[in-house]
């Protein structure tokens, strides 16, 4: 079993929508959790960072974690064609053997259409 | 501030060869991170290097080797290709080399192909 586990989808939805991706994990030592979106062709970019539990928005992006059930949300609010990506959940303990080690999900295929 | 550099950014290489590559950090980043990434494993952590020495390392055969040298620019080394070694490989910079807040920053990866 895959530390962090992320549905692949395809995921095709209209502009406009809102967009939910999400994220299950096993190592309860994980602490920071991290977004990633990736445009064909390019390195993945960083969206959203937090830290433990809670939630964090950032202009049409909230993230929000649940260390209790081991589970990570990225919503998406009024979805744009450019916002078409693979998106990729990444997570990472607190220091010692994880420098510089992010785990990754799969990353979600997310299609959006005018 | 530039960003991640690597180069090349397309290699096409044979079975039993070697191959190198390059990834130059975004200005003032010390540690540096490869990652390999395939559509059935996803990106998956190889090696983490900071200050030129390798800190920390993933499950990855002893033919995946790299380096780092003084000014944080890194290399890393794939000896004795297999066709399974195709992938794009990431190469991430980030300031410090820790865990918690330090932020990776990607570049746009290597495309390697085996044939």
């Amino acid at each position: 079993q895959k530390e962090v586990e992320q549905d692949p989808g395809p995921l095709s939805v209209p502009e406009g929508a809102i967009v939910s991706l999400n994220c299950t994990y096993s190592n309860s030592a994980f602490q920071y959790f991290m977004w990633y979106r990736q445009y064909s062709r390019k390195g993945p970019e960083l969206l959203m960072y937090t830290y433990s539990s809670g939630n964090k928005e950032d202009g049409r992006f909230t993230a929000q974690v649940d260390k209790s059930s081991k589970y990570i949300s990225l919503f998406i609010r009024d979805s744009q064609p450019s916002d078409s990506a693979t998106y990729l959940c990444a997570m990472r303990n607190a220091g010692g053997t994880s420098y510089g080690k992010l785990t990754f999900g799969q990353g979600t295929i997310l299609t959006v259409h005018p | 501030k530039a960003g991640v550099t690597q180069t090349p950014r397309y290699l096409i290489k044979t079975r039993g060869q070697q191959v190198t590559l390059s990834c130059s950090p975004i200005s003032g980043h010390r540690s540096v991170s490869w990652y390999q990434q395939t559509p059935g494993q996803g990106l998956q952590f190889l090696f983490e290097y900071f200050s030129e020495t390798q800190r920390n390392k993933g499950n990855f055969p002893g033919r995946f080797s790299g380096r780092q040298f003084s000014n944080s620019r890194s290399e890393m080394n794939v000896s004795t290709l297999e066709l399974g070694d195709s992938a794009l490989y990431l190469c991430a910079s980030s300031w410090l080399a820790g865990g918690g807040t330090d932020t990776q920053y990607f570049g746009p990866g290597t495309r390697l192909t085996v044939l």
